[in-house]
């Protein structure tokens, strides 16, 4: 299996909500990412669970909230976004985060618009 | 920082005819380098990367690239474009982060393929 998944594709949310994206990979993966994409614009890095362990946060509002449960599962919980969070936001995996194996794989993302 | 830096957000080629992008890298060490596609609506696939094993590295869909130290540069290239190559095309390099490493984006180039 070498597929990293994303559960849901589309989400439409309230300001007030409060939403879970999921991302989850069988590939025995230590290093999982968070990455928010704009239309016509690079993926940016949010954030790196390396070892189930938060290791790197782009200074991402507290209104975004990463969860790594286990080493295949990482999650995004959403409270209180604003319209400008609409986004396509992409879960990746990797064997380990060390740049000499940082090959990432690459969920299909989660649409967000935030209403 | 190391960054990478992509000439033309867009191309534009005949079907059959040459692939260049472009792709110019800024480091002080030996990088590692990627090339990923974005299809519409689709999460991101590597092409190919380098990792200081060969300066010439061939990647999937016919698509090939060469790392050149004194050009600091590393263009994607593919001998008879096809229809389906029509995406988004991202050239990336891996910078450390404390104990771990991201993957820094170029600005993306959008190859269109015309009859």
């Amino acid at each position: 299996d070498t597929e990293v998944t994303q559960t849901p594709k589309h989400l439409v949310m309230g300001m007030t909500n409060k939403k879970s994206l999921k991302c989850e990979q069988h590939m025995g993966h230590r290093a999982m990412y968070w990455y928010k994409q704009k239309a016509k614009k690079p993926p940016e890095l949010m954030f790196v669970y390396s070892y189930e362990k938060l290791s790197i946060n782009e200074s991402v509002p507290s209104r975004f909230s990463p969860e790594c449960p286990n080493s295949s599962l990482l999650n995004l919980h959403l409270h209180a976004l604003q319209p400008e969070d609409s986004a396509l936001y992409l879960c990746a995996s990797s064997l380990v985060a060390d740049p000499s194996y940082n090959e990432q794989f690459f969920g299909p993302g989660t649409r967000l618009t935030v209403l | 920082a190391q960054s990478v830096t992509q000439l033309g957000s867009h191309v534009s080629v005949s079907e059959g005819a040459l692939v260049l992008l472009r792709c110019n890298y800024s480091s002080s060490v030996p990088p590692y380098l990627f090339w990923y596609v974005q299809y519409p609506n689709q999460g991101l696939q590597l092409l190919l990367k380098y990792t200081s094993a060969a300066t010439l590295v061939k990647g999937i869909n016919g698509f090939e690239a060469e790392f050149k130290k004194s050009e600091t540069s590393f263009h994607l290239t593919k001998p008879s474009a096809h229809m389906s190559d029509a995406a988004e095309y991202f050239c990336a390099v891996t910078t450390r982060a404390g104990t771990a490493s991201k993957l820094t984006f170029g600005t993306g180039t959008r190859l269109q393929v015309t009859l």
